[in-house]
């Protein structure tokens, strides 16, 4: 069974933290994604990456970096966490050819305090 | 830019009957993939059906159906025979193509279906 691990379900971070969401996947695939989930906007893309060490922004990569060390692992980092990144936020894989879906984690419910 | 649009917030529907998700999209490109996508209360995204911009046949898969149709940049979704175990939040979403970007998804707002015994 194909899988999306992401390493939390449940977080509680102060503001001002660094925070780090860590995302495995077993698919060999070659890109992976983080979105962040809010009520009445969907999901939104903050940062994809299409290869080890390669990465691209999203819509809302501001307050947040990622890393991707090995093929099948994305880190998403908060450098100093705040409020307004309460969220949930879950991580993503597919391969990188034509009408392909991807494949998402179980998602990361943070909650800034 | 590309664009996702579900204009139902939330649907709610007694078991057994039909339920159509609405979505409408814009982009540029000519070549496109669109998805739905459902989401249980337990949090990770199920992927349900895609369609290419290419293939304009709708289709039926046992008790979901989809409409797709160019000329008005829709891609609707029926659940026929509503069940309890529907009840779900259904994202639609749009893939961009070529070189690294396959898979890099726009996702609508999200519609909230509840199926009511």
């Amino acid at each position: 069974d194909v899988k999306v691990t992401q390493s939390s379900r449940y977080l509680v971070k102060r503001t001002g933290e660094k925070v780090f969401l860590e995302c495995v996947q077993d698919m060999d695939h070659e890109n992976m994604f983080w979105y962040r989930q809010d009520p009445g906007l969907g999901l939104r893309l903050i940062y994809f990456s299409y290869d080890v060490k390669m990465k691209e922004k999203g819509d809302i990569p501001e307050g947040y970096s990622v890393s991707r060390e090995k093929k099948e692992r994305f880190s998403l980092i908060l450098e100093s966490a705040s409020t307004n990144q309460t969220s949930m936020y879950l991580c993503a894989s597919s391969q990188q050819k034509p009408n392909t879906e991807a494949f998402f984690g179980q998602g990361t419910r943070l909650t800034v305090v | 830019a590309q664009k996702v649009t579900q204009a139902q917030t939330e649907i709610s529907v007694v078991e057994k009957e039909d339920v159509t998700l609405d979505c409408v999209y814009e982009t540029r490109d000519t070549t496109y993939y669109l998805f739905w996508y459902k989401q249980p209360p337990s949090g990770e995204l199920v992927f349900l059906i895609r369609r290419n911009s290419f293939d304009e046949q709708n289709e039926i898969s046992g008790r979901y159906s989809w409409n797709f149709q160019k000329s008005t940049s829709s891609f609707n979704f029926t659940i026929t025979a509503s069940q309890v175990v529907d009840s779900a939040v259904y994202f639609c979403a749009l893939s961009e193509s070529g070189g690294t970007s396959y898979g890099k998804l726009t996702f609508g707002q999200g519609t909230i279906l509840t199926v009511h015994p």
